[in-house]
């Protein structure tokens, strides 16, 4: 049992847009503007996307954007590409008296 | 560019304690500017934290885990490791390495992983 909540899979067709929410709680995604996501593709390490929330790493591309309200974190993947296809975990601090950081279960992004 | 690579026994027995080195190279893990992570993931599930150490040896550990768990830093060899005993089946995963440019911010180096058994 993961402490976020994600959904198990999403899908979309090539050019269209694409949300994966990730829900928490008040102890960790309410609390923090430290919500970071991440994109791991079949045998591979994952690589982040999103951090801070909102913050794009150089290098990743503008179509990846986050998004937060209470203690629901959200991806939007827009203009999908096949490279997209891929598992994607959210993260949030969880305060030094916990476990830190918390990940998501992850969600499985098919593109049609 | 930085690299991280996990290295240790691949299956470990029931009871046992499974150890795991990072080698970091093209950067230094002496830096005060970094925290060194260990992450893990059972076969088809989602991640999980696991605890990091910071160039001092200052530690902190996923609570869940604390009771079992050790992580510790070789400055000389440029390497941390991460040491957890009384291992079940529980315990089977890829073990990544990665990197933090400060404790509150994201893992933005991943070693490849490694994946370790318990199994008899």
């Amino acid at each position: 049992q993961s402490a976020l909540t994600q959904p198990a899979s999403v899908s979309g067709s090539p050019g269209q847009s694409i949300t994966i929410s990730c829900t928490g709680t008040s102890s960790d995604v309410g609390s923090y503007n430290l919500v970071s996501w991440y994109q791991q593709h079949p045998g591979k390490a994952p690589k982040f996307m999103i951090f801070e929330v909102n913050k794009r790493p150089s290098g990743v591309s503008n179509r990846f954007s986050g998004s937060k309200s209470g203690n629901t974190a959200s991806l939007t993947i827009s203009g999908l590409q096949a490279e997209d296809e891929a598992d994607y975990y959210c993260c949030s601090y969880a305060g030094s008296r916990t476990s830190h950081w918390v990940f998501g279960g992850g969600t499985k992004l098919t593109v049609l | 560019q930085l690299q991280l690579q996990e290295s240790g026994p691949g299956l470990v027995k029931p009871s046992g304690t499974l150890s795991l080195t990072c080698t970091v190279s093209g950067g230094s893990v002496s830096s005060s500017t970094y925290y060194w992570d260990w992450i893990r993931q059972p076969p088809g599930k989602g991640l999980e934290w696991i605890g990091n150490i910071y160039y001092s040896g200052s530690t902190y550990y996923n609570p869940s885990l604390k009771r079992r768990l050790t992580i510790s830093i070789d400055t000389s060899k440029n390497q941390f490791s991460l040491k957890l005993s009384s291992v079940t089946a529980a315990d089977t995963a890829i073990y990544y390495c990665a990197r933090q440019s400060s404790s509150f911010r994201p893992f933005d180096y991943w070693g490849q992983g490694t994946l370790v058994t318990v199994s008899s």
